[in-house]
């Protein structure tokens, strides 16, 4: 049971490129998230899926798109990466939105922009 | 802004003492919840705490809220060098369905 995966693990790339992360999570969760992590920041909360076919926008959502590809899947989108973008990207999955639970997270996606 | 902040951002202590986190949110939430983070990787629910819970215990933890004051603590007794990681609290907002971090506790624990 692999929980919640994240490719890719690592990702240098330089100002202006494109690039998905791909999520995807096996526990049959309805909710989705996208946070990033910046040192002394925390955690800060990109985009959310509540369920398949509904994307929202969470704190930090410019220059970012998502895709709630299925029940599995939430992927997301830098489409012109910029040097502020650099950071650790987390996925995370919990079972209903809405009804108090807890975030199971995957292992991170750490992401350069040069 | 970000909703929760916790307090302080670091702390060193020797193993078998307590440690003992702070954490302060803004808005009215639907509960409370810490998670624990090992460097360089994901982030592990510890432990959650509705609104209308005063305090709750899960092995070596304890955790307290005061909606009053919109604060919780985190207590976590006879630590052990195994506990050194940073630690987090978030709070799920009424109406939003979403998960608010604050930036962290680094917690030492020196054998």
């Amino acid at each position: 049971n692999a929980g919640v995966t994240q490719t890719p693990k690592f990702q240098v790339l330089k100002t202006g490129q494109s690039m998905t992360l791909q999520c995807a999570q096996d526990m049959n969760h309805n909710s989705m998230y996208w946070y990033r992590q910046d040192p002394g920041m925390g955690l800060r909360l990109i985009y959310y899926s509540a369920s398949e076919g509904t994307t929202d926008k969470g704190e930090v959502p410019n220059g970012y798109n998502v895709s709630r590809l299925n029940k599995r899947e939430f992927s997301l989108r830098l489409e012109s990466a910029a040097p502020s973008q650099t950071s650790v990207y987390f996925c995370a999955s919990d079972p209903v939105a809405g009804v108090s639970g807890e975030l199971f997270f995957g292992e991170g996606s750490r992401l350069t922009v040069l | 802004s970000q909703q929760g902040e916790e307090d302080p951002q670091a702390l060193s202590i020797q193993e078998g003492e307590n440690a003992t986190m702070n954490c302060s949110y803004k808005t009215s939430i639907n509960n409370l919840q810490w998670y624990r983070q090992n460097s360089g990787r994901g982030l592990v629910h510890l432990i959650l705490i509705r609104s209308n819970e005063r305090e709750k215990h899960s092995g070596r933890l304890r955790v307290t809220l005061d909606t009053s004051k919109k604060s919780s603590s985190l207590l976590i007794t006879a630590s052990r060098a195994a506990d050194t990681a940073s630690y987090f609290c978030a709070t799920e907002v009424h109406n939003f369905n979403k998960f608010y971090f604050g930036s962290g506790t680094k917690l030492n624990v020196k054998p």
